[in-house]
């Protein structure tokens, strides 16, 4: 069974240009997370989709970050205009059930972000 | 200040000695912590899950404690091996009320050397 993928990588943009991060969640996990880690910072929630609803965004910066989850499966993270504090790896997760349980949460390898 | 803090931030430690990891949370209300392993360039993986009512939880040679009372967590590592090099973190979920929320700490960086 295929984890949770990201994409790209890593990516290397100028400040003021568009950057989207894909992510790919396990199949079948409604639940499915942004997360994100600046240099030197411990990891921090941005966001909670379930299937294609936003249940909860308290974590996202500004307004330049914009979440998407359409028809529920894959979910998209587009930083527009991005700014030198936007640089840092993102990370998704999905789980079948409420990860704030005991629910299994899986990450994917993360999206690295450098804006220059 | 970070309401999950960890200590010692690194470690180096000789292939097949034991080490322990320290957690200590405020979050509150809580309820599940969790360790993850992150390797280098990875996402993190998870290690145990323990609910409040858990006060240990095994994985192989990672055993992990918990003290609500005075919450604390400790992550032991038995008999370490090179590939335990990584970061280990420590995760606290929110309770009722508090949704499905993540705080994590910095991470506690091991080093397992020859």
């Amino acid at each position: 069974e295929a984890g949770v993928t990201q994409f790209p990588s890593h990516s290397v943009i100028e400040k003021g240009q568009t950057v989207t991060l894909r992510c790919d969640p396990i199949s079948g996990h409604d639940n499915l997370y942004w997360y994100r880690r600046v240099m030197g910072k411990e990891i921090k929630f941005l966001l909670h989709f379930v299937k294609e609803s936003k249940q909860d965004e308290s974590g996202m910066p500004n307004n330049r970050f914009l979440a998407e989850r359409t028809g529920g499966t894959y979910s998209t993270l587009k930083v527009q205009p991005a700014e030198l504090e936007d640089s840092g790896v993102y990370f998704c997760a999905s789980s079948g059930g409420l990860a704030g349980y005991t629910g299994e949460l899986f990450f994917g390898e993360g999206s690295r972000l450098t804006v220059l | 200040k970070n309401q999950v803090e960890q200590s010692p931030q690194s470690l180096i430690i000789l292939e097949g000695k034991n080490c322990t990891l320290q957690c200590n949370y405020t979050v509150s209300p809580f309820s599940s912590l969790r360790w993850y392993k992150q390797d280098t360039g990875r996402g993190p993986v998870s290690l145990t899950i323990m609910t409040f009512s858990e006060n240990t939880k095994s994985n192989g040679r990672y055993t992990a404690t918990l003290d609500a009372d005075t919450k604390q967590s400790s992550l032991h590592i038995t008999a370490s091996q090179l590939s335990d090099s990584a970061s280990y973190i420590c995760v606290v979920s929110l309770g009722a009320g508090g949704g499905n929320k993540l705080t994590f700490g910095t991470g506690t960086q091991l080093k397992v050397e020859l």
